[in-house]
């Protein structure tokens, strides 16, 4: 069984602050998805690497893949209360509906 | 544009009663899941279908029941309610297969509770 440990679980933080989302795992994933999840709502798609080292940005956003696809970050720079939310990384396997999902990271971003 | 919709939202049942959590998207997906959520545990995947007539376990599928007679549809059974199984429940599509980067889209979630 793949896991993907994610941390920290919950991040409260002051508007305009730097953060960074972790996603551990011993196992190598042929993508990393990161989702984000308000109250109330199904998870929405932010960002899926596929290549070891891959960056990809998304505004104030930086997703990395490492280099042995084991493990992604999330950072966000100067964060604004709009950011508040869940986030989720996924591993995807070789085949479709083999996602791991971590166990999420709370962030709460106060004005 | 409909996309993943989910019912019921919300819906309480007794120990033992049976009930089925609808799930239909519009967008011609191939591949279906269902997944649960609970504190602190991320989202676990049930069950999965990559088209009509296949069905797949995932990594708890012990109490649930799926078909997928089409390719709209994707219904989620609860044989025997248990109170393990209050959770909120998420319905997902997607087009293609990962991890060629396609988009899984997400319903809304459906709360269960089992007294």
């Amino acid at each position: 069984t793949q896991l993907l440990e994610q941390s920290p679980q919950f991040l409260s933080i002051q508007e305009g602050e730097n953060l960074t989302v972790y996603c551990n795992s011993s196992s190598v994933f042929s993508s990393l998805q990161w989702y984000r999840q308000e109250p109330g709502e199904g998870p929405v798609l932010l960002v899926t690497v596929v290549t070891g080292g891959e960056v990809k940005k998304l505004k104030r956003l930086t997703f990395q893949f490492g280099d042995a696809r084991k493990d992604s970050s999330l950072h966000i720079t100067a964060a604004q209360p709009g950011d508040t939310g869940l986030y989720l990384c996924a591993g995807g396997g070789t085949s479709y509906g083999k996602l791991t999902f971590g166990q999420g990271t709370i962030l709460t971003v106060h004005p | 544009n409909a996309g993943v919709t989910q019912t019921p939202k919300f819906q309480v049942l007794k120990t033992g009663q049976s009930m089925t959590l609808q799930c239909a998207q519009d967008m011609n997906h191939e591949y279906m899941s269902w997944y649960r959520q609970d504190p602190g545990m991320g989202l676990r995947l049930i069950h999965y279908s990559v088209g009509a007539g296949i069905t797949d376990q995932g990594e708890v599928p012990n109490g649930y029941n799926v078909s997928r007679s089409t390719t709209e549809d994707f219904p989620l059974r609860l044989l025997s309610a248990a109170p393990s199984q209050t959770s909120v429940y998420f319905c997902a599509s997607s087009f293609g297969q990962l991890p060629s980067g396609n988009t899984i889209y997400f319903g809304e979630g459906s709360w269960l509770t089992v007294v």
